[in-house]
């Protein structure tokens, strides 16, 4: 399978705890994104790498999120101090940008689905 | 107000119906536009991309772009079962390094 994947898919800790989560983007993708999606609602976006340098993060990534793309392949997304306001879908997303021309499409992992008790 | 707007449904439709799904947006300056598809408990498939206003068919999808009136829809003809999933669009200001702006998703279910 040479699409996006993630680990684990399924995640359940208990409140304070911290969780981290794994991305493996597209082989030859430079970006990586990073959403949050809650029942009934669409993705929001948490933060984006191009390779390794993240270059944008969401206000709602709080100081209890933080990522990271080591040598710009693979992220981990870790959660500290994890609330149960934290559980949701966690999605990742990778794309390759040819600069200022052609078009990016964002291709989505299947999620890793967060519940905090 | 949200960015990008989109009527959640539930949508039931029979075998063979054409759907429209519609999204509307406040912020003029999004220039690309997207439709994905997401089945229960999966990450989002794209399924359509189109650049500023116009019309973009692909096989039984056709995608239209109303920049006149912040508004773009997606229509399936000749619908299955297998549409059934819940539709999101999508949207940004550039086609690099920008993150995406979507709504909240129309349920669709196809009734055979």
């Amino acid at each position: 399978d040479t699409g996006v994947s993630q680990d684990p898919r399924h995640k359940i800790t208990k409140r304070g705890q911290n969780v981290t989560f794994r991305c493996d983007p597209i082989s030859e993708h430079n970006r990586l994104y990073w959403y949050r999606q809650t029942l009934g609602q669409g993705p929001e976006f948490l933060t984006y790498f191009q390779n390794e340098a993240q270059l944008e993060k969401s206000r709602l990534l709080s100081d209890r999120f933080s990522a990271e793309r080591p040598k710009g392949s693979f992220s981990t997304l870790e959660i500290q101090r994890t609330e149960q306001g934290d559980s949701a879908m966690y999605l990742c997303a990778s794309s390759f940008s040819r600069g200022r021309t052609g078009q990016e499409t964002q291709y989505f992992g299947p999620g890793t689905r967060l519940l905090v008790l | 107000q949200k960015e990008v707007e989109q009527d959640p449904g539930p949508l039931s439709v029979p075998e063979g119906a054409i759907v429209s799904l519609n999204c509307t947006y406040s912020n003029s300056a999004f220039q690309y536009f997207m439709w994905y598809r997401q089945y229960s408990r999966k990450g989002p498939e794209l399924l359509m991309y189109t650049y500023s206003s116009g019309n973009k068919e692909d096989g039984r999808f056709t995608a239209q772009v109303d920049k006149s009136s912040k508004y773009i829809s997606l229509f399936i003809r000749d619908s299955q079962p297998s549409d059934s999933a819940t539709y999101l669009c999508a949207m940004s200001f550039s086609n690099t390094g920008n993150q995406f702006y979507f709504g909240t998703g129309t349920s669709l279910t196809v009734i055979p």
